[in-house]
């Protein structure tokens, strides 16, 4: 199968501070990682599409001094979440995928909540 | 702009009761359509792959078929344990093979 672990799996954090989630794709190599935030009842919603050794491509109206991405590796990828204020409180969750027109598989999640 | 809808909104199953969950989509040129179940605070749990109209896919009381402008995910008596939220997305072939497009999702309830 293809496993791809995200950790946390949850963390509170204090308002200003900064919050690091790491996605790991387990027993694969992925060309291409993906960064999703859910909120409460309502589908993913796309924040960035990352590379492994590359830029990420952020959707609009996501700040990517924000929301900072790493691909540093074919099995690793992780966000930041700088300077973290409730309002970022949510759900995200990280896929990755062998190729492109392939089935993504996605991790666990990361519950964050901002105090 | 890439439209995918599912419906219904979500489902009420007696134990047993087949049925079938729909997604749309005006995508032209898909290069992939997958099924995910996703179940609360978690993230989604991959079920099938279809790339071309009349293809069909199974796993246990699942289902998945695709046509030109849609696909059905057919539960076959269900269980309890079926309950989840069941997505779809669509890779569009404009943007270079990056970005799904996920539908809302279909919330399927089976009481036992």
């Amino acid at each position: 199968g293809a496993v791809v672990s995200q950790h946390p799996s949850w963390v509170i954090c204090k308002s200003g501070t900064s919050v690091k989630i790491e996605c790991r794709s387990l027993d694969f190599q992925a060309t291409t990682m993906f960064w999703y935030r859910q909120f409460p009842k309502q589908s993913l919603m796309l924040m960035a599409t990352s590379n492994e050794g590359s830029k990420a491509t952020y959707e609009q109206g996501v700040e990517k001094d924000k929301f900072l991405i790493n691909h540093a590796s074919l099995t690793l990828s992780t966000l930041t979440v700088t300077s973290a204020h409730p309002e970022d409180s949510s759900f995200y969750i990280c896929s990755a995928r062998r190729q492109r027109n392939t089935e993504a598989f996605f991790g666990q999640g990361t519950r964050l909540t901002v105090v | 702009e890439d439209q995918v809808t599912q419906s219904p909104e979500a489902l009420r199953l007696q134990e047993g009761e087949s049925s079938s969950l729909n997604c749309s989509y005006t995508v032209s040129g898909l290069r992939g359509l997958f099924w995910y179940r996703q179940d609360p605070g978690k993230g989604p749990e991959f079920l099938f792959t279809l790339y071309s109209a009349g293809e069909e896919k199974e796993k246990e009381r699942l289902k998945a078929t695709l046509t030109k402008k849609e696909s059905f995910l057919h539960i076959t008596a269900p269980k309890p344990e079926d309950s989840a939220t069941y997505l779809c997305a669509v890779q569009p072939p404009d943007n270079y093979g990056q970005n799904f497009v996920f539908g809302p999702g279909t919330r399927l309830s089976v009481l036992p």
